[in-house]
């Protein structure tokens, strides 16, 4: 079965860059989804197709896929950005849906 | 407006069979690509997709669940119904229900969960 591999955390100080990254097989050949959740909420879209943003949602949020990784970029991070962070996708070999392990971004 | 609402019991026993129902309004699953996936979340763990019904009734299951997990529609009621057999301990979990407009497509649109707790 598909793995996609992450981070378990990530820290970063307000206004700094934060950069999650996702890793599977080939992922540069699945389109990447992004979801964040908070504690005691269920997760929101926050990135879909690798890169576009679904309304509503910062442009401080951004997303790249290549090769072997998927990577969530977050710029100008705020205390409110503070959550788990899931990569998901589509796997077209199985036709199955994978979501990685998460990553608890943590602003210091 | 999208929005969806799962529904069930709470306590379940070990070895019995749990039945969720995800009521959903603003869109229809009879509108070609759209469906309606279930992911669950053992406390503190991360999230884990299960299985997923489309518009026209294909579905697909997570291997690992893939042998006690049926997924129905009734779209004359806009439900989605999981039932899953022989519960587990591991299976307490909050239960997701999510909206997709296509089959590689993001689950854009999720329901608020529901927490399970198998305990005998």
């Amino acid at each position: 079965s598909y793995v996609l591999t992450q981070p378990p955390s990530v820290s970063v100080a307000p206004g700094q860059t934060a950069s999650i990254t996702c890793g599977g097989n080939n992922i540069g050949g699945q389109s990447v989804h992004w979801y964040q959740q908070k504690p005691g909420q269920a997760p929101v879209l926050v990135v879909y197709d690798d890169s576009d943003r679904p309304s509503g949602i910062p442009e401080r949020f951004s997303g790249s896929n290549s090769e072997n990784t998927a990577t969530l970029t977050i710029s100008r991070v705020e205390a409110g950005d503070e959550a788990d962070y899931y990569c998901q996708v589509w796997e077209t070999g199985s036709g199955l849906d994978v979501f990685g392990g998460g990553t608890r971004l943590t602003v210091l | 407006q999208i929005t969806l609402r799962e529904s069930g019991p709470v306590p379940v026993k070990p070895t019995e069979t749990l039945t969720l129902t995800c009521t959903f309004s603003g869109f229809s699953l009879t509108s070609s690509g759209v469906g309606v996936g279930w992911i669950r979340q053992p406390p503190g763990r991360a999230l884990e997709w299960l299985g997923i019904i489309y518009w026209n009734d294909d579905k697909d299951y997570s291997p690992s669940v893939k042998s006690r997990l049926t997924i129905t529609k009734d779209t004359s009621k806009n439900q989605v119904v999981l039932t899953m057999t022989n519960l587990d301990p591991v299976d307490t979990a909050t239960y997701y229900c999510a909206h997709r407009y296509s089959t590689w497509g993001p689950f854009d649109y999720w329901g608020q969960g529901h927490l399970v707790t198998v305990s005998s």
